[in-house]
């Protein structure tokens, strides 16, 4: 059974930090991986992707890839109360063109 | 927007009943999916199809069949909805590489 693990939370972070959100997984084959943000009974909406080893920014949130420890992170700087939501990992399936998504970290920013 | 629309958004049903859930989109894409959210479970992919009458099986597929006769809709049925079917479904579209979801089905089983 392909995983990918997520702390639920959950994560509380006042205003204006750096929020670190952080995902493993265990299939080695996986290729792509994305970080999605769902609010309270909406669906999920893409905010990174990554693909190569080492980090990639845009804007607030910087993605990490570290294909050898099997982790992903997400940095979300200068937090915002608008960025409470949940973070949902998801990488890419080796056997099908379909993504295993994680349960979801909480994130809380606290104004 | 992704012009993927689901519906019924909402629906309570009884044990027993059969109930079917309707994914339409707008762009033509060729990859279809159907995941269902539970709490502490995230999103679970049920069943894909990758083109008309092509469709493979997720890891939660017992118990719902899929039916892909045209492109733009992709209809994920539930022969006989029992109470751990209750949860929300979402169905999404690929675009190069990214999925894009529709705003959800909740179904309450009774």
């Amino acid at each position: 059974q392909k995983e990918v693990e997520q702390n639920s939370g959950p994560l509380s972070v006042p205003e204006g930090a750096i929020a670190s959100l952080n995902c493993t997984y265990s299939d080695r084959g996986s290729q792509s991986f994305f970080w999605y943000r769902q609010y309270s009974g909406k669906s999920p909406e893409l905010i990174m992707f990554i693909y190569s080893n080492g980090d990639k920014e845009d804007g607030r949130f910087t993605a990490q890839l570290n294909k050898a420890s099997q982790y992903v992170s997400l940095l979300i700087r200068d937090s915002q109360p608008s960025d409470s939501a949940t973070y949902l990992c998801a990488v890419t399936d080796t056997g099908r063109r379909a993504l295993t998504f994680g349960s979801g970290t909480r994130l809380q920013v606290q104004p | 927007d992704a012009g993927i629309t689901q519906s019924p958004r909402h629906k309570v049903t009884e044990t027993g009943t059969p109930v079917t859930l309707r994914c339409h989109q707008t762009e033509n894409h060729r990859y279809m999916y159907w995941y269902r959210q539970d709490p502490g479970h995230g999103l679970r992919l049920i069943h894909y199809s990758y083109g008309v009458k092509d469709t493979d099986k997720g890891e939660v597929s017992d118990g719902y069949s899929v039916s892909r006769s045209k492109t733009e809709d992709f209809l994920l049925t539930l022969e006989s909805a029992t109470s751990s079917q209750t949860s929300v479904y979402f169905c999404a579209i690929e675009d190069t590489g990214e999925l894009f979801f529709g705003e959800g089905s909740r179904l309450t089983v009774l």
